[in-house]
């Protein structure tokens, strides 16, 4: 079965680095796009862009364009979230989500990765 | 950025009766391929949110069949036919024309 399983909860001081990973299973890791949206405490969800798992090409929400960096692994069949310079906004939950084939929604999602941003 | 919105913001259903989402876009969604890109997804309690309807109305794997979505353009629809305990949680609707954004969520409560 298909299976997206997030790294551990983080801890991070203001303007520090997280990087998040995203193991997938059950399926061609290849073939769907990974996407990464978070969810701040209270609130709704926010789309932050997504990877190509095939050739790495990416597009970012503009609202993160030059602080978030998603990369991948195809060996490993992971996916990675890197959001630099933090402040305490950025203390969310952050979700990995498969990409359907044409356009067929995220069907898959992670558990979730807590990132709290703190002094 | 297409901006979504979602009425109503909270949504108490008396369990059996039929609930209704309304989402719109600045924008319209409906690529000339004749695909409106617009989702929707459910976030129960403490979960990760799951998807229900992609493309505007082509029901999700496993998806029960109460669930039902339609609209063009514009102006798109969630509707459960008979509301049951289990569909509690935050519904949102997400286009997908462009980068994705998601509209602010509707509560949905039982009575």
């Amino acid at each position: 079965q298909v299976q997206l399983v997030q790294s551990g909860a983080e801890v991070k001081k203001p303007g520090a680095s997280v990087k998040v990973s995203c193991r997938a299973s059950g399926y061609t890791f290849k073939t769907y796009a990974i996407h990464w949206v978070r969810q701040a405490p209270g609130h709704g969800l926010e789309w932050m862009g997504w990877i190509n798992a095939e050739n790495g090409k990416t597009e970012y929400s503009q609202k993160f364009q030059g602080r978030v960096t998603f990369t991948r692994d195809t060996s490993a069949s992971t996916a990675y979230m890197e959001l630099s310079s933090l402040i305490s906004e950025d203390t969310a939950v952050y979700y990995c989500a498969r990409g359907g084939i044409a356009a067929a929604g995220l069907g898959y999602w992670g558990q979730g990765t807590l990132v709290t941003v703190s002094s | 950025d297409i901006v979504m919105t979602q009425s109503p913001l909270s949504l108490p259903v008396t369990p059996g009766e039929p609930a209704s989402i309304s989402c719109r876009s600045n924008q319209s969604l409906l690529r000339s391929n004749g695909y409106n890109y617009l989702d929707w997804y459910l976030q129960k309690p403490g979960k990760s949110p799951h998807l229900l309807i992609y493309l505007g109305s082509n029901r999700a794997s496993g998806v029960p069949d109460r669930f039902s979505g339609s609209g063009s353009g514009s102006d798109f629809t969630l509707e459960i036919s008979r509301v049951e305990a289990e569909d509690v949680g935050v519904y949102y609707c997400m286009q997908a024309l462009q980068t994705r954004t998601f509209g602010q969520g509707t509560k949905l409560e039982i009575k």
